[in-house]
């Protein structure tokens, strides 16, 4: 079957740090993206992780452990047009994105 | 330049009409994508199309039928529409070759039935 979980909601301070957490249990895996969905708007591409490890791009890492079925996506210094949703997703063996639920992130001056 | 576009934004209809959804994609992608995306903001897959061959077909009522005249058009067909057909359907295209390749999505179509 296919499991992918991830908190459902997170609040965080304008400047500080946050920490979303994803874990997956899926019969096919060819990789973990993270994608931002501001309300109302379509799903965009932050990052992809294949390896473990960190990948960093600006303000947003994201981290791979594959023997854990684990990643996070980190957000620095963050600024009020970070809130919005989280979604983790895994690609599957056809090709197609495996979706969580989406964490939904408030940022607070 | 969109690279995803899908129309309409916005689609208010009765229950029992049936409605089309329109996707293209300037990318060059060879794959394009249906996703739901319910009241809890879960994005779910419906269909898959490789090269206009369908590749996935989740569990999703036959009143759905996808149609793709060529690799750069996915469009979405819906019988018989019911209240819990309401929601948010994202069209969305990637290269398969390639499985660091991101899905692009479109802006979404905003379905109410009433």
């Amino acid at each position: 079957g296919q499991n992918i979980d991830q908190p459902t909601e997170m609040t965080a301070t304008e400047g500080a740090i946050v920490q979303i957490n994803c874990t997956y249990q899926t019969s096919g895996f060819n990789g973990l993206f993270w994608y931002q969905q501001h309300a109302g708007e379509a799903p965009t591409f932050l990052s992809y992780n294949v390896l473990d490890g960190l990948e960093e791009k600006g303000r947003f890492s994201s981290f791979l452990s594959r023997s854990k079925g684990y990643s996070y996506l980190l957000l620095k210094e963050l600024q009020m047009k970070d809130s919005a949703s989280y979604l983790c997703a895994v690609r599957g063996s056809q090709g197609n994105l495996i979706f969580g639920k989406g964490t939904k992130l408030s940022v607070k001056p | 330049d969109t690279a995803v576009s899908q129309t309409p934004k916005y689609l208010v209809t009765q229950m029992g009409n049936d409605k089309s959804i329109k996707c293209e994609q300037n990318l060059g992608h060879d794959t394009m994508y249906w996703y739901k995306q319910d009241s809890k903001k879960f994005l779910k897959i419906m269909f898959s199309y490789n090269n206009k061959e369908l590749i996935i077909n989740e569990t999703v009522p036959n009143r759905f039928s996808p149609k793709s005249p060529d690799k750069a058009h996915l469009n979405l067909h819906i019988n018989s529409l019911e209240l819990g057909d309401s929601a948010v359907y994202f069209c969305a295209s990637s290269q398969v070759r390639g499985y660091n390749s991101p899905l692009h999505f479109g802006n979404g179509t905003r379905l109410t039935v009433t």
